[in-house]
């Protein structure tokens, strides 16, 4: 069965400050791999996807993740925080033309000024 | 551009009422899905429907019926609240048999069972 592990649950990072966000995986084959943000009240918007090709992905916001096979992870990273990136993140794996995506219980970054 | 619509925003409810939630979408997507959304526990999925006419049970389906009344629509009932289904629910949706599984979310609904 697939499973999506985010080991941390909250994360603390000072404005202008580098962000890793981590998060592993098992899938039995290839997977197709999100990160999707949710800031506070509201719903879950699609920050970047991996589906084959080049490992590293960029997204909306600043934001990239790798892919990394060997490791079953796909970090998620952005350079420099602001403020307004405090949110929860989701990474969800999911087959190619399954319906069905699997989530990670979330991290929840605060942003220090 | 309206996506992905649900309501209601917020609602309270006693044990043993019950209540529909609605959700609707634009985008004429084929697959419309159900979740609910819990502390550390990520989203779960509930019920979803892959196409207008089928319904299929998620990871947590008991208590919770659907109807997927047309393309555009996918309600999501509580027949008789519990305190256990104080959560926000979330309704998506994305194209069937498209790649890849890229799913677009609506607001949620904040659901108290008191």
């Amino acid at each position: 069965a697939q499973s999506v592990t985010q080991p941390d649950i909250h994360i603390t990072v000072s404005e202008g400050a580098s962000l890793e966000l981590r998060c592993n995986y098992s899938y039995g084959a290839t997977p197709y791999l999100f990160w999707y943000v949710q800031s506070p009240g509201q719903g879950l918007q699609l920050l970047l996807k991996y589906f084959s090709g080049d490992t590293l992905v960029q997204g909306i916001k600043g934001f990239e993740a790798e892919f990394k096979r060997s490791q079953s992870s796909f970090n998620l990273r952005k350079p420099s925080v602001h403020w307004s990136d405090a949110a929860e993140y989701f990474c969800a794996v999911a087959p190619e033309y399954g319906n069905k995506l699997v989530f990670g219980a979330g991290t929840i970054l605060r942003v220090k000024s | 551009n309206a996506g992905v619509t649900q309501t209601p925003k917020f609602q309270v409810l006693k044990t043993g009422q019950s209540m529909t939630l609605q959700c609707a979408q634009d985008m004429n997507h084929n697959s419309m899905y159900w979740y609910r959304q819990d502390p550390g526990m990520g989203l779960r999925l509930i019920y979803y429907s892959a196409s207008e006419g089928t319904t299929d049970k998620g990871e947590v389906p008991n208590g919770y019926n659907v109807s997927r009344l047309n393309k555009r629509e996918f309600s999501l009932r509580l027949e008789s609240a519990a305190p256990s289904q104080t959560s926000v629910y979330f309704c998506a949706s994305k194209l069937a048999g498209v790649a890849k599984n890229i799913q677009y979310f609506g607001a949620g609904t904040r659901l108290s069972v008191l």
